[in-house]
């Protein structure tokens, strides 16, 4: 089964300082990533995407992911964060197979952050 | 914006009652699936459908079904509602490649109070 951890459940960081936010899988094939961020009262708005190729993938709002095989790991980066991105973030993993293609989703990461 | 959209954007009833919530999937997207979002449980996928077929079923109560229309719109009925029934209900859609390269958009959700 699919699974997905992200070990921080609150993050606080300085408005202008890195922000690494993580997330570990597992998955039986090649897994597809994905961050997704919600901020209050919204949806989730997909952040960007691995399925091949490049392990750092570029998403919106300035964010970058990397994966890692060989830590089962898809980090999110951001090199300066801004006030607006305080909200929460999902990791996911998904893929395909005959029953479907459903995502499951870590248990979420809450930025907070500081003038 | 992702396109999707959800009716209605809160709902409060009682318990034992029944209620039903509509998602229209982005225009060329085919599949649709249901997640909730409560506090104890996080995310959790509950239910595909693909052009009017169900396709993929996960932490589904036997109290809850949904099914999607000629017109590709999805309803998610929820009866015999229980407390612990309060939560965020999300729709998303994708057009669902082959191979699993499939990316789904999320709707703002329907926050169902349970009293």
């Amino acid at each position: 089964a699919q699974s997905v951890t992200q070990p921080d459940i609150h993050i606080t960081v300085s408005e202008g300082a890195s922000l690494e936010l993580r997330c570990n899988y597992s998955y039986g094939a090649t897994p597809y990533l994905f961050w997704y961020v919600q901020s209050p009262g919204q949806g989730l708005q997909l952040l960007l995407k691995y399925f091949s190729g490049d392990t750092l993938v570029q998403g919106i709002k300035g964010f970058e992911a990397e994966f890692k095989r060989s830590q089962s790991s898809f980090n999110l980066r951001k090199p300066s964060v801004h006030w607006s991105d305080a909200a929460e973030y999902f990791c996911a993993v998904g893929g395909y197979n005959n029953a479907g293609n459903m995502l499951t989703f870590g248990g979420g990461t809450r930025l907070m952050v500081k003038p | 914006d992702s396109g999707v959209t959800q009716t209605p954007k809160h709902l409060i009833t009682a318990t034992g009652q029944r209620v039903t919530l509509r998602c229209s999937p982005r225009s060329g997207d085919l599949s649709v699936y249901w997640y909730q979002q409560s506090l104890d449980q996080g995310l959790q996928f509950l239910i595909q459908y693909y052009n009017g077929e169900e396709r993929a079923k996960g932490n589904i109560l036997e109290r809850f079904s949904a099914q999607q229309f000629p017109d590709l719109h999805s309803e998610l009925n929820l009866s015999s509602l229980e407390l612990g029934d309060s939560a965020l209900y999300f729709c998303a859609s994708s057009v669902l490649q082959r191979g699993g390269t499939d990316t789904q958009y999320f709707g703002p959700g329907t926050r169902l109070t349970v009293l």
